[in-house]
């Protein structure tokens, strides 16, 4: 398994304004998510962040909008920008550990309410 | 298209009782399957998960869950509920043998716990 943390643990922001989230994972990992959790709802992937490449964004998602890096093995961050209070969420990085699995561990996750 | 359906958005068991969450799949390879738990608040904790071999997994917390590919499904089971198990449950679905796919959620279940 990993160990992962997430800054911040919760915000309030303004609309118009912009965030970034941050992702620390206690070990080397190749793959990266972002996923989206809105109220009441299931998980949405955003993007894969990959060290040393463009992230890769799902269908509604875009990077102006979403803008990721992954400068290490270890460590990303995801910016929401320009919020609208459409954006409030839970966001939640995770990691795929273990070669030939996809099974992933979730970071506590950051909740995000948009004003 | 891939997609994971959980049939019911909130069940009400007492304490002591037995518990099945129902999770079907539709995926057109042999997929990973996983269940993962919510608690309010919190991240989410993966409580067990099926890549191959025996269908019946055994997972944390006393759960278990069986594959039955025939059906399906994946259904998550313990036979005796304590009151901390009140949370959201999440059934996902991965791709088989490739390590950093992301997953798919089903809308989850939302478990109440009676005294």
């Amino acid at each position: 398994s990993a160990v992962i943390s997430q800054k911040p643990s919760r915000d309030i922001c303004q609309r118009g304004t912009s965030l970034t989230i941050q992702c620390q994972v206690d070990s080397q990992v190749t793959m990266m998510f972002w996923y989206r959790q809105q109220p009441g709802q299931s998980l949405t992937l955003i993007a894969t962040a990959n060290q040393g490449s463009e992230a890769t964004y799902e269908s509604g998602f875009v990077i102006d909008k979403f803008p990721i890096s992954r400068p290490n093995l270890t460590f990303s961050t995801l910016t929401v920008s320009n919020m609208s209070p459409e954006d409030s969420s839970i966001y939640l990085c995770s990691v795929s550990v273990g070669t030939g699995s996809s099974a992933q561990y979730f970071g506590p996750g950051t909740r995000l309410t948009v004003t | 298209a891939q997609s994971v359906t959980q049939p019911d958005i909130h069940i009400t068991v007492s304490e002591g009782a037995s518990l099945e969450l129902r999770c079907n799949y539709s995926y057109g390879a042999t997929p990973y399957l996983f269940w993962y738990v919510q608690s309010p608040g919190q991240g989410l904790q993966l409580l067990l998960k099926y890549f191959s071999g025996d269908t019946l997994v055994q997972g944390i917390k006393g759960f278990e869950a069986e594959f039955k590919r025939s059906q399906s499904s994946f259904n998550l089971r313990k036979p005796s509920v304590h009151w901390s198990d009140a949370a959201e449950y999440f059934c996902a679905v991965g791709a088989m043998g490739q390590a950093g796919t992301a997953l798919i959620f089903g809308k989850g279940t939302t478990l109440s716990v009676s005294s």
